[in-house]
């Protein structure tokens, strides 16, 4: 079946470390991006890419960088600069279309990210 | 910047009342919407969406929603709520070439036997 994965489910970060989330889609989705989703605060963009090898900031990028090398992979890493990592990391692709396509946004299962 | 504005933070019902959870944008150009549902331990899955045309638009398990543009409002609603629609609930918007998501904060959804 066609979908988003999203690995590990559950991850734990030490103090000064980075750790990589990852997501791949089969979906032979263009774009793809990735949420940050806090109790109360919703989801906010975190990083997207419309494009392999081409990614831009969203509303939060500080802390946090990515890659897109292959059209079905969109690792994130949570640096040691970001001071409140713990969190719900979501990520999404959408439909191709062109770039005011109206395809919505599918999502993975999340991984929660929790500080030792 | 745009942004959504969800006021019913947390909601409490019995089961068949009816429902109505209000979202606001800020945005006021061309906005495509969206509603998002989040049952516990689930990933985000599309309720129904609103590009243009009929503002009344129908989604999965009985829900719909209303565009009204002068309110800038897109309130999501459905007759009769089950327990099994005890859930989280995200308005959204997308806008710009990127496609991009502004979410509103969330409203969660209890229903009660």
């Amino acid at each position: 079946d066609g979908g988003i994965t999203q690995s590990p489910k559950y991850l734990f970060r030490k103090e000064g470390q980075n750790v990589t989330l990852s997501c791949e889609q089969n979906l032979n989705h263009d774009a793809m991006y990735w949420y940050r989703q806090d109790p109360g605060q919703g989801l906010r963009l975190i990083y997207y890419s419309q494009i392999v090898n081409d990614f831009q900031k969203g509303d939060i990028a500080e802390g946090y960088s990515v890659s897109r090398e292959k059209k079905e992979s969109f690792p994130l890493t949570v640096t040691s600069a970001q001071k409140n990592p713990t969190a719900f990391y979501l990520c999404a692709s959408r439909g191709n279309g062109g770039p005011y396509s109206n395809q919505p946004q599918h999502f993975g299962d999340g991984t929660r990210l929790s500080i030792l | 910047a745009q942004s959504v504005s969800q006021h019913n933070h947390h909601v409490i019902l019995s089961e068949a009342a009816s429902l109505e959870l209000g979202c606001n944008y800020s945005y006021g150009g061309t906005v495509n919407l969206f509603w998002y549902v989040q049952y516990p331990g689930q990933h985000l899955q599309l309720l129904l969406k609103y590009f243009s045309g009929d503002p009344l638009v129908k989604g999965i398990k009985g829900f719909e929603a209303e565009f009204i543009k002068s309110k800038f409002s897109f309130n999501l609603r459905k007759p009769s709520v089950q327990w099994s629609d005890t859930a989280e609930y995200f308005c959204a918007t997308m806008t710009g070439t990127a496609s991009k998501l502004t979410f509103g904060t969330g409203t969660r959804l209890q229903v009660t036997l």
